[in-house]
């Protein structure tokens, strides 16, 4: 079965300190590939995503992901974390396939917390 | 541009009520999805649809049903509330072709 994997569930780090959350996928093909945030009490936001091409993606805010197919892996990454940047963090991947658009599957989120 | 929508933003019903969510869709979006977020879980995808048509289905009971109108905005349906449909309910919209999605803030619907 499909499925995401956050390992952490809880990261704190110092501001200004470099920041990276893992994401691991279970997928038969390469799938399409996103990172969301989520303020509390707020939707979701799109940081950025991958669906082919370049392995290393830019995002907005500063953040940026490597796809890296043999480890199966999307993780997220910041030089720098500001204090604003607390909050959860979702990986997410959709099947390929026009009659799956839209279809993403999360992972369980990692809540970043940023120390003064 | 508007972006996505939602209604209420917090709900309270007991159990065994009926509840209608509500979204309307970022201009131009043809797609409408839902998603079900418990406390302290990613998003879990309940169903799509596309031109009125359901178009795929997570797994969730048939107690979760949906509508999608002409203009795209669309309703979420659960009858027989239980206390574990107590969760964010998140509506996102995107264009059919592409699969990049936006979230609307979301309703918080407790079940008591």
């Amino acid at each position: 079965a499909q499925s995401v994997t956050q390992p952490d569930i809880h990261i704190t780090v110092s501001e200004g300190a470099s920041l990276e959350l893992r994401c691991n996928y279970s997928y038969g093909a390469t799938p399409y590939l996103f990172w969301y945030v989520q303020s509390p009490g707020q939707g979701l936001q799109l940081l950025l995503k991958y669906f082919s091409g370049d392995t290393l993606v830019q995002g907005i805010k500063g953040f940026e992901a490597e796809f890296k197919r043999s480890q199966s892996s999307f993780n997220l990454r910041k030089p720098s974390v500001h204090w604003s940047d607390a909050a959860e963090y979702f990986c997410a991947v959709a099947p390929h396939g026009s009659s799956n658009t839209g279809k993403l599957i999360f992972g369980q989120g990692t809540t970043l917390q940023v120390k003064p | 541009e508007t972006g996505v929508t939602q209604s209420p933003t917090h709900l309270i019903k007991t159990r065994g009520q009926q509840v209608t969510l509500r979204c309307s869709s970022q201009s131009g979006h043809n797609t409408v999805s839902w998603y079900q977020q418990a406390l302290g879980q990613g998003p879990q995808f309940i169903f799509q649809y596309y031109r009125e048509e359901e178009n795929g289905r997570g797994n969730f009971p048939p107690r979760f049903s949906g509508l999608q109108f002409p203009n795209y905005s669309s309703e979420l349906n659960v009858n027989a509330l239980e206390l574990d449909d107590s969760a964010l309910y998140l509506c996102a919209s995107s264009l059919a072709s592409i699969h990049e999605q936006f979230f609307g803030p979301g309703t918080r619907l407790t079940v008591l």
